[in-house]
This record gives C-alpha cells, sequence and structure tokens, in this order.
C-alpha cells in the first residue's frame, strides 16, 4: 500500500517568508507526528496528533510554528516569519495507535528539505 | 539535550563480516528501543525493536542487545551486505508514550 508521503520535497524561501509543509499519512493510522532533522542530528519531536487533535505540541520551538490537522488526515506544518535556523528536513511519520501499550511502529515520510535564505 | 548517544559518526566493514552499530542512553524512563535505517533523499525505515524486559531481539541478520544496567544497546547485523549501506538511528521511548527520541545515526559503508 502507499506509504506516507510529503509535499513539496524542497522548499527553498527567503527569511521572512510563510510556508506550508503538507503531510498524507497512511490510510488509516491514527496517530501522526511532525519531526525536524537538522544536518548532522537525528530528528527531533515537534508534535504528535491522535485524531484530529493536537494531544501534545511541546517539541514545537516557539509560536511560530503550529500545525493542523483538521479531519484526522492530511495534516500541515505552518511556519511564519521564518528565519535561516529553520532550515532542516521536516519529517512526518504515522502509525496505527492500536493502544496496546507499547509504542506503535512509525513509519516514516520522506521529508521536505526546507532552506531558508 | 541529548538523551540518546551514537557516538560513532561512522563505520566501515568488509562485505561478509559483522557489523556493530552501538547506542548509549541515560534517560532511565525509556524502556522501548528501535533501530531505523535511512538511505539518501528516503525517509528513515523501521528495522527492528527490542522492550525493557528483554535482552536480545532477532531478526534474520539482524540482532539487537540491550544492558539495562549500562544503558546500552547495540546492533549486529551479519552477515553485512553492500545493501546495507545506508545511515542507522537508535531511538528510544517511554512504551506508554508517542514521542521518539533520536541519536545522531552512524552512516554505515559496506566495501565489497
Amino acid at each position: 500500500g502507499a506509504g506516507v508521503s510529503q509535499t513539496p520535497s524542497n522548499k527553498v524561501t527567503e527569511k521572512g517568508k510563510y510556508v506550508e509543509l503538507r503531510c498524507d499519512p497512511i490510510s488509516g493510522h491514527t496517530a501522526l507526528y511532525w519531526y525536524r532533522q537538522s544536518l548532522g542530528q537525528g530528528p527531533e519531536f515537534l508534535i504528535y496528533f491522535q485524531g484530529t487533535g493536537a494531544a501534545d505540541d511541546s517539541g514545537l520551538p516557539n509560536d511560530r510554528f503550529f500545525a493542523v490537522r483538521p479531519e484526522g488526515s492530511v495534516s500541515t506544518l505552518k511556519i511564519q516569519r521564518t528565519e535561516r535556523g529553520d532550515s532542516a528536513v521536516y519529517l512526518c511519520a504515522s502509525s496505527l495507535r492500536s493502544g496496546r501499550g507499547y509504542t506503535d511502529t512509525q513509519y516514516f515520510g520522506p521529508g521536505t528539505r526546507l532552506t531558508v535564505l | 539535550d541529548q538523551q540518546v548517544k551514537q557516538n560513532s559518526p561512522s563505520l566501515s566493514v568488509q562485505e561478509g563480516r559483522i557489523s556493530i552499530l552501538n547506542c548509549d542512553y541515560t534517560n532511565s524512563m525509556f524502556d522501548y528501543f528501535l533501530w531505523y535505517k535511512k538511505y539518501p533523499a528516503e525517509g528513515p525505515t523501521f528495522l527492528i525493536s527490542i522492550s525493557s524486559i528483554k535482552d536480545k531481539n532477532e531478526d534474520g541478520r539482524f540482532t539487537v542487545f540491550l544492558n539495562k544496567s549500562a544503558k546500552h544497546l547495540s546492533l549486529h547485523i551479519v552477515p553485512s551486505q553492500p545493501g546495507d549501506s545506508a545511515v542507522y538511528f537508535c531511538a528510544a521511548s517511554v512504551s506508554n508514550d508517542y514521542k521518539l527520541s533520536f541519536g545522531a545515526g552512524t552512516t554505515v559503508t559496506v566495501r565489497a
């Protein structure tokens, strides 16, 4: 079946601009995650959705970052007034969240490489 | 602060030999550990996991060992194949949590 897809694959923008990054999770997955991977680092957690609601947004670095998932499927990560330090690969993942107690396997998309000039 | 550490940024191994990747963690609440593999321009792909109630989990050529007292885990790949050349990330979580904490990754190169 289709995996997690992310668009665009690459985004170049200028400092101060607004960007939106889109994630389409695996069909039927109720949980959706956003991570950010800076150069030479592992992915860092940003936000987690269970259904339509953001269950945990503690990883968002500041109030310029916001994410939505209005219908419980597609999610959009929004970054206002972009800064050069926002340049990174933004990864989206989804999982079933069956509630069995153990962490469900998170399946990652290919990421969006954001470059802020 | 980095709660999961992979201190070796790279590893080169000959085809057919064993690859051993190491990972250390500091958070004693972690009780579920995973390894992900990543090829260029692709997202991380789940490889193998282990819960803290075990000290070993094997899946084909891949075995993960967990030493809770040392807060250390390792991934063994035997035998190593050219297709194993990739970046390997160690990750950890609390079982009733959803956030994965990742190490910085180890780039494995398998030489023919």
